[in-house]
């Protein structure tokens, strides 16, 4: 079956840096996305991997490693409004976004 | 990128009724989808929006219980039908630009519709 893991909960403090982690097993891959959603509002598109390396931009960077499965989310001066749910969705052989559960990010001042 | 806009943003609904949520979409769209999403939870996929034809529905969803049209690239409808308790969460559509168009690879998302069935 197909599986997207990330942590459920993560808490860090205003100004510090938070490594949000993805593993992924898809039938086949299409590019990774990460997407932040504040509660009860919709999922706003983060950033976009298709290939293997660093994807910089402003505060926010995301890696991809295609033979681990594996992609994470960190992000950098952390600031309150960033208090969110951090989405990880793979997009698989057929173009389907497989998503994963989300992880809650608690930033404490 | 592309704007989406949903209606209604919310409604309460009484069990047996249906409710039909319009998605529109500002920009020519390929591929239009429906989630549901529980507070809490992730997004469930309930069917792709195909345009001049029936949607394709996801595992454990149905058309008699969420008929979608797709009359035209930019506009959608997902109906509610026959509403129970279990059909309370929020209802979000989405959709992918066309090719050519600048941020073709991502999905964007409406504000979502936040349905409570009592």
């Amino acid at each position: 079956g197909q599986n997207i893991d990330q942590p459920t909960e993560m808490t860090a403090t205003e100004g510090a840096i938070v490594q949000i982690n993805c593993t992924y097993q898809t039938s086949g891959f299409n590019g990774l996305f990460w997407y932040q959603q504040h509660a009860g509002e919709a999922p706003t598109f983060l950033s976009y991997n298709v290939l293997d390396g660093l994807e910089e931009k402003g505060r926010f960077s995301s890696f991809l490693s295609r033979s681990k499965g594996y992609s994470y989310l960190l992000l950098k001066e952390l600031q309150m409004k960033d208090s969110a749910s951090y989405l990880c969705a793979v997009k698989d052989s057929n173009y389907q976004l497989i998503w994963g559960a989300g992880t809650k990010l608690i930033i404490k001042p | 990128s592309a704007v989406i806009s949903q209606k209604p943003s919310r409604d309460i609904c009484q069990r047996g009724t249906s409710l039909t949520i319009q998605c529109q979409v500002d920009s020519q769209v390929t591929m239009m989808f429906w989630y549901r999403q529980q507070p809490g939870q992730s997004l469930t996929l309930i069917a792709t929006a195909n345009q001049g034809s029936e949607a394709t529905y996801e595992s454990g969803f149905v058309i008699d219980k969420f008929p979608i049209s797709r009359p035209n690239l930019t506009f959608s409808t997902l109906t509610v039908s026959n509403m129970s308790p279990e059909d309370s969460s929020i209802y979000l559509c989405s959709g992918v630009l066309l090719p050519g168009l600048e941020g073709q690879e991502t999905q964007y998302f409406g504000p979502g519709t936040r349905l409570l069935v009592l």
